[in-house]
């Protein structure tokens, strides 16, 4: 079981403004970081998936860093607009994948119009 | 395609009953998980499999059952329900572990 820590908890960001939150991770025997966006009433959809120290990923406003050396990523989200309201959870594994994801317990945003 | 589905959406049963939730994919995902929701707590992995006859424990195993023989479907079993396992159950599969994962819809269980 992997110690998995997002932070903040929650964060209220005016519509506009950027913002980014952070993941840690266990750096060691590090397989592979997901990043999950949950609307509230439905299911969590995936967002990224980084393997490679180093990866960025980019999809609209949204993008990620990686850094497994250090066992960190970020998530950045450009012009927050009111339907990036959502929790985004992160989650990694390790030991070659041959265990589960655990997650974090989420950044829970809310974007103020 | 359907992606992954769920049934029921919700239940309640009563301490000490049994039922099982179920869950089937058509995106023929050799990778299939079972996690339940708690307030505040994030999603915690009950069970997992990696292929058809092939199931290991997560992180919160007791209390429950799992089965896989088909690679469509992957049946939780709850044999003697607790107070504990008032939860929200999702299904998810995936193409592998480093590969995204696709949530179901959830099942909403109480038990009373």
């Amino acid at each position: 079981i992997l110690n998995v820590e997002q932070s903040p908890q929650s964060l209220h960001v005016q519509e506009g403004d950027s913002t980014n939150f952070t993941c840690s991770f266990p750096s060691s025997n590090f397989y592979a970081l997901h990043w999950y966006r949950w609307e509230t009433a439905k299911s969590p959809e995936a967002l990224f998936v980084m393997t490679l120290n180093g990866d960025e990923k980019k999809k609209g406003r949204i993008s990620a860093t990686l850094n497994t050396k250090e066992g960190y990523s970020y998530l950045y989200i450009k012009g927050s607009q009111p339907e990036d309201s959502a929790t985004y959870l992160c989650a990694s594994n390790s030991g070659g994948g041959a265990d589960g994801l655990t997650f974090g317990k989420g950044t829970h945003l809310i974007i103020q119009p | 395609n359907a992606g992954v589905t769920q049934t029921p959406k919700f239940r309640i049963l009563k301490i000490g009953q049994s039922m099982t939730l179920q869950c089937t994919q058509d995106m023929n995902h050799n990778y299939m998980y079972w996690y339940r929701q708690d307030p505040g707590m994030g999603l915690k992995l009950i069970y997992y499999s990696v292929g058809a006859g092939i199931t290991d424990k997560g992180e919160v195993p007791n209390g429950y059952n799992v089965s896989r023989s088909t690679t469509e479907d992957f049946p939780l079993r709850l044999e003697l329900a607790a107070p504990s396992q008032t939860s929200v159950y999702f299904c998810a599969s995936s193409y592998s572990m480093r590969y995204e994962q696709y949530f179901g819809p959830g099942t909403r269980l109480t038990v009373t």
